[in-house]
């Protein structure tokens, strides 16, 4: 296992359009995050996987925005009506427990430009 | 407002040089977390500071958790070109989920 994997690494849609974004974890990771990061700022949580389940979401995750870890292993990101606004970074992370401590494992990120 | 706030947001420097980067809160903090992050990839932990007054060595890197926990430097001696990135503070809740500082943008010159 290589680590975290995203696809596609870029993607350029025209607004208005629906995009999917790929994670495959580190494949003994129960637990699987996603991240959007805008130029000039840190990653800024969105969502959090514990297997299947979704258990948090943040508010920046509006109505357009769906993610779901079907079998526990992969996760897709699932972007309605792209907005410019919606242009970032999204990275996705996975660890294997929780705690203050806890190395997340970040994959490449998929960039995404709005046109 | 950024719960952890980086400074300077901006540095470029010459190879060799010296360099200090701070990560600063009003907040206590049972862990702080350092990452980098190059340029068309995800951040990369280099180091978790847990005790007040802890200092941590990586090379040439060194990372300072302040006595109090709502601080943290990096210093980095001798900076080398592939030193260039982004320096991310960050701690993890309580839960879950890794809270990030906007970064320090590191440049080094050769």
């Amino acid at each position: 296992d290589t680590g975290v994997s995203q696809n596609p690494r870029h993607k350029i849609t025209k607004r208005g359009q629906n995009v999917t974004f790929r994670c495959d974890p580190i494949s003994e990771h129960n637990r699987l995050y996603w991240y959007r990061q805008t130029l000039g700022q840190g990653p800024e949580f969105l969502t959090y996987f514990q297997n299947e389940a979704q258990l948090e979401k943040s508010r920046l995750l509006s109505d357009r925005f769906s993610a779901e870890r079907p079998k526990g292993s992969f996760s897709t990101l699932e972007i309605q009506r792209t907005e410019q606004g919606d242009s970032a970074m999204y990275l996705c992370a996975s660890s294997s427990r929780q705690g203050p401590g806890t190395e997340a494992f970040f994959g490449q990120g998929t960039r995404l430009t709005v046109v | 407002t950024q719960l952890l706030e980086q400074s300077p947001q901006f540095l470029s420097i010459q190879e060799g040089e010296n360099l200090t980067v701070y990560c600063n809160s009003s907040s206590v903090f049972s862990s702080l977390q350092w990452y980098r992050q190059e340029p068309g990839e995800g951040p990369v932990l280099l180091v978790t500071v847990v005790t007040g007054g802890e200092v941590k060595k990586l090379k040439r890197l060194t990372f300072q958790f302040g006595d109090a926990r709502k601080d943290s430097s990096l210093h980095i001696t001798a900076a080398q070109p592939g030193d260039t990135g982004l320096y991310l503070c960050a701690y993890r809740t309580g839960g879950f989920k890794t809270i990030f500082g906007a970064g320090t943008r590191l440049f080094v010159k050769a």
